[in-house]
């Protein structure tokens, strides 16, 4: 069955970086798109970020552009989101979640990982 | 890259009908029939229940439904159970963009 499970979250001070991952499993990651999606406490969802397949296609979020980047490596399976110069504002639980081209859905989401900016 | 607009809340007896609604704009929302809802319990992970405006996932009761008109797109929840409680959240894409709604809180009275 498919699987996202993401890591790296944590307490950072604004001003810093941190890297998120997301272990793949239970479906070819190789052959999908993929998505970051944000929620801060007790508000709505934020699309951050998406790649394509191969990794040659990216979007951002004008919130996160020139300071979030997002990769992906195949052969690992794994998602990735590096974030800099982080802001108090990007206070959230991040999640992964593979993105179907046609219909531009997200149809698995993995569990989240909290990432809080904070002095 | 402004938010879609849903109501903050709507509320509904066991076995009735409740209707969402999402509004865009004709850049997103009215461009593409690419229209996606989601449902979210506490402290869970969203949950796909709606896609490409009006199809359901298998496993998705069909007791969920979708449909658009212009810029607005519509979730209707048919006999409502307790279950269904939740936040729903609508979603379109918008070219290079994606953008969500606000979110909107069902309560099965």
């Amino acid at each position: 069955q498919v699987q996202l499970v993401e890591s790296g979250g944590g307490l950072v001070k604004p001003g810093g970086s941190l890297r998120l991952s997301c272990a793949a499993s239970g479906f070819t990651f190789s052959d999908y798109y993929m998505s970051w999606i944000r929620q801060a406490p007790g508000k709505g969802l934020e699309w951050v970020s998406y790649i394509s397949s191969s990794g040659s296609t990216i979007y951002y979020a004008d919130s996160v552009k020139g300071r979030f980047t997002i990769s992906r490596d195949n052969a690992k399976n794994s998602l990735y989101l590096q974030m800099n110069s982080l802001r108090a504002e990007d206070t959230a639980v991040y999640y992964c979640a593979r993105r179907r081209v046609r219909g531009a859905y997200l149809d698995y989401w993995g569990q989240g990982t909290l990432v809080t900016v904070s002095s | 890259q402004s938010a879609l607009t849903q109501p903050a809340s709507v509320s509904g007896s066991p076995g009735q009908s409740i209707t969402i609604s999402c509004t865009g704009t004709s850049s997103d929302v009215g461009s593409y029939n690419l229209v996606s809802w989601y449902q979210q319990h506490p402290g869970k992970a969203p949950k796909l229940m709606i896609y490409e405006v009006s199809k359901r996932p298998s496993g998705v009761s069909n007791r969920f439904s979708g449909s658009k008109s212009g810029n607005t797109a519509s979730l209707t929840i048919s006999g409502l159970q307790a279950e269904d409680e939740a936040d729903y959240y609508c979603c379109s894409y918008a070219g290079s963009s994606t953008l969500f709604g606000g979110g909107t809180k069902l309560t099965v009275l």
